[in-house]
C-alpha cells in the first residue's frame, strides 16, 4: 500500500535558521507531490506542489521542496525562518496508476521557531 | 472572497445520535472533499465530488457514514449513530477544474466530539 513518511514528527529551530522537514513516499511511479500548512484552529494551506517539469519547486512564504525520484523523497526547505512560520506541514502524495488515483497525507511535522 | 465555509466550528454530542456536518464551497469550484483529522490516523480523504457527484468513497470509513452534495454550493457529511471514536476534526475542501493539479482551499473545519 502506499504510504508517505514524515520522519521529523517535531522540528525546533531558532529564528533566522535554515530548516529542511523530509518526506518520503513509498514508490514513485507517476506521483503528484504537495506541502501544505496548517496555522493552529484552521485548514491547511498549499505552500507548494510539483507535477511535473523542474525538480525544484519554489513556493509561497520562501519555502521550496525538492522532487528526487531515485530516493522517493520531496523534502521542504526555507534558508531563514520566522517565528510566524511555527505551525504543522503536511507533505501529500497523489499516485496515478492506470486510471486509478490515491492520495495520502503524511502524519505532519510541527515546526516550532524559537526566538 | 468567502473561503470554504463549514458548519458547525464545534460540536459536542452524545454517542448514538445523528450528526451532521455541512460545507458551502468556495463559488464556480467543481470539486469538493471532505477529510478526517485525529491524532491517530493523520489526515484522512474520506469522499470526493466533482459537479456534486460521489468520484471515490473509498475512505469513507463505515456505513454509518454517507455524503451528500444536493447542489454546487453545498455539502453535508452525515455520522448515523454516532460513535465515541468519530471524535475527530473535520475539513471540507474544495477546487477548481483540474482536480489535483489546482490547490484545495481548506475550510477551518468542525471539531466533533462524541461523549
Amino acid at each position: 500500500a502506499q504510504s508517505v513518511t514524515q520522519l521529523d514528527s517535531q522540528v525546533p529551530v531558532f529564528e533566522e535558521a535554515p530548516v529542511e522537514l523530509r518526506c518520503n513516499y513509498s514508490s514513485s511511479v507517476s506521483v503528484y507531490l504537495f506541502w501544505y500548512v496548517q496555522y493552529p484552529n484552521q485548514g491547511l494551506q498549499l505552500l507548494l506542489k510539483y507535477l511535473s517539469g523542474s525538480t525544484l519547486v519554489k513556493g509561497i512564504n520562501g519555502f521550496e521542496a525538492e522532487f528526487n525520484k531515485s530516493q522517493t523523497s520531496f523534502h521542504l526547505r526555507k534558508p531563514s525562518v520566522h517565528i510566524s512560520d511555527t505551525a504543522e506541514y503536511f507533505c501529500a502524495v497523489i499516485w496515478t496508476q492506470g486510471g486509478s488515483e490515491k492520495l495520502v497525507f503524511g502524519k505532519g511535522t510541527k515546526l516550532t521557531v524559537n526566538p | 472572497d468567502a473561503g470554504v465555509i463549514q458548519s458547525p466550528r464545534h460540536e459536542v454530542t452524545e454517542m448514538g445520535q445523528e450528526v451532521t456536518l455541512r460545507c458551502k464551497p468556495i463559488s464556480g469550484h467543481d470539486y469538493l472533499f471532505w477529510y478526517r483529522q485525529t491524532m491517530m490516523r493523520g489526515l484522512e480523504l474520506l469522499i470526493y465530488f466533482n459537479n456534486n457527484v460521489p468520484i471515490d468513497d473509498s475512505g469513507m470509513p463505515e456505513d454509518r457514514f454517507s455524503a451528500k452534495m444536493p447542489n454546487a454550493s453545498f455539502s453535508t457529511l452525515k455520522i448515523q449513530p454516532s460513535e465515541p471514536r468519530d471524535s475527530a476534526v473535520y475539513f471540507c475542501a474544495s477546487s477548481g477544474t483540474g482536480r489535483w493539479n489546482q490547490p484545495q482551499h481548506f475550510g477551518d473545519g468542525t471539531r466533533l466530539s462524541i461523549l
